[in-house]
């Protein structure tokens, strides 16, 4: 099973800042499969990035996805208000155990 | 408009089984290009996966619930089943249903609202 670990846990950043989010795989993973989501309280997470660097419909561009191999990164250039949320990335993978989250990283607003 | 809506118990008791239904609408669970997965959410936890379900009838299953879980899909009424045994309270999570698809990396594209299922005597 791929695990993947999201750094750090916890951003405090103020609107208008840059936001790097880390997700870290334990082996390779396919950059066609990598993907990032939004979730905010209440809600259902919401697909951000897939194939590592592929806005899903709707996404501003602000948004942006990075990496390959076992490093990859999720940008945010300027922080709006509604961007204070949990991100999760995830991937799909073998067979065995095709998807798995990463634990996810609060955004928090400082 | 792609839709996925979960229905199912609100409260069941330990050593039962839950049975959860996702109904869409929007698109086929026939389309060769898209399946369906479950996803679930323990309160203030990661999301984890639990399986999915391809228009050819593939499923797969996450490995440390593969006992447990069971996905069948009914083409006809646009919904996808998923049974889940010998309930424990840490299974209390909210449940979610989502559409995969080839073009978006297999990613998870449209979800369901979630429904909580907890688990109590």
């Amino acid at each position: 099973e791929i695990v993947l670990t999201q750094s750090p846990g916890t951003l405090s950043l103020s609107p208008g800042e840059r936001a790097t989010l880390s997700c870290r795989a334990s082996q390779s993973v396919s950059s066609s499969y990598l993907a990032w989501y939004q979730q905010k309280p209440g809600q259902a997470p919401r697909l951000l990035i897939y194939g590592a660097s592929s806005r899903a419909t709707g996404i501003p561009d602000r948004f942006s996805g990075s990496g390959s191999g076992t490093d990859f990164t999720l940008t945010i250039s300027r922080l709006e208000p509604e961007d204070f949320a949990v991100y999760y990335c995830q991937q799909y993978g073998s067979s065995l155990e095709p998807y798995t989250f990463g634990q996810g990283t609060k955004l928090e607003i400082k | 408009q792609v839709t996925l809506k979960e229905s199912g118990p609100v409260l069941v008791k330990p050593t039962e089984t839950l049975t959860l239904t996702c109904t869409v609408s929007g698109f086929s669970l026939s389309n060769a290009r898209m399946g369906v997965s479950w996803i679930r959410q323990p309160p203030g936890k990661a999301l984890e996966w639990l399986a999915h379900i391809f228009s050819n009838d593939e499923k797969s299953y996450s490995t440390s619930l593969k006992s447990r879980l069971t996905i069948s899909k009914d083409t006809s009424k646009s919904q996808v089943v998923l049974t889940m045994t010998n309930m424990d309270p840490v299974d209390t999570a909210t449940y979610y249903c989502a559409r995969i698809k080839y073009s978006s990396g297999w990613a998870f594209d449209y979800w369901g609202q979630g429904t909580l299922v907890t688990v109590s005597s």
